[in-house]
């Protein structure tokens, strides 16, 4: 039942290439975050907002960046794709403030950068 | 070091079998959080429980079942009769107070393939 939406699912480019991710959320969710996800399961961190106009980076480096212009909008873009950052991105959404706060989670971009 | 530590990395169990899947958490706060999220074939992760620091009452939910015990850092997952739509990838994951937010760590994750 999870309102947040990836797009696309998959994408095979070519190295070099600038590509954007984008994720929505119609939950009105102030906060958002990107994980990377290896292709042996493990989730890593990689950036998060706490509302518009705040971005951080997460505990794994990664040579992406994002934007947080709207609240609902969190796009995460790579100006050059390399081999190196095929995985499966992730993106989620909790609200701020509440009691029982969880993570929700988009469907996730399946990258393959050739 | 890993916060969250789910040792098993993969299960196989038949149909019907009950399978408990483990996880082992780290950490210095008295106020924390607890998950379970279920990842299908489809991709996308599934909540399915939370539990605060506070609260050591094991859960029941249908074939599922949690049981936290903070003496041993454990939160473990049971699932009861298994059956072929419980195969996924679950997550245990761990969730701390970050200057005005949580911060959440996830463990490797355990796969789990149920046999019919």
């Amino acid at each position: 039942e999870a309102d947040i939406y990836q797009t696309p699912r998959y994408l095979v480019i070519g190295t070099g290439k600038k590509i954007t991710l984008e994720c929505s959320q119609t939950m009105g969710h102030d906060k958002m975050y990107w994980y990377q996800q290896d292709p042996g399961m493990e989730l890593h961190l990689i950036h998060y907002s706490y509302g518009v106009n705040s971005t951080e980076k997460g505990d794994l480096s990664s040579e992406s960046t994002v934007s947080r212009i709207r609240t609902e909008h969190f796009p995460l873009t790579l100006e050059s794709a390399r081999p190196s950052h095929t995985s499966q991105y992730l993106c989620a959404s909790s609200e701020e403030g509440a009691t029982n706060e969880k993570l929700f989670f988009g469907s996730g971009t399946q990258l393959s950068v050739l | 070091a890993q916060k969250v530590t789910q040792a098993q990395t993969e299960i196989s169990v038949v149909e019907k079998e009950d399978v408990t899947l483990d996880c082992v958490y780290e950490t210095r706060d008295t106020t924390y959080y607890l998950f379970w999220y279920k990842q299908p074939p489809s991709g996308e992760l599934v909540f399915l429980i939370r539990r605060n620091s506070f609260d050591e009452q094991n859960e029941i939910s249908g074939r599922y079942s949690w049981n936290f015990q903070k003496s041993t850092s454990s939160f473990n997952f049971t699932i009861t009769a298994s059956q072929v739509v419980d195969s996924a990838v679950y997550f245990c994951a761990l969730s701390e107070a970050l200057r005005g937010g949580n911060q959440f760590y996830f463990g490797t994750g355990t796969s789990l393939t149920v046999i019919p």
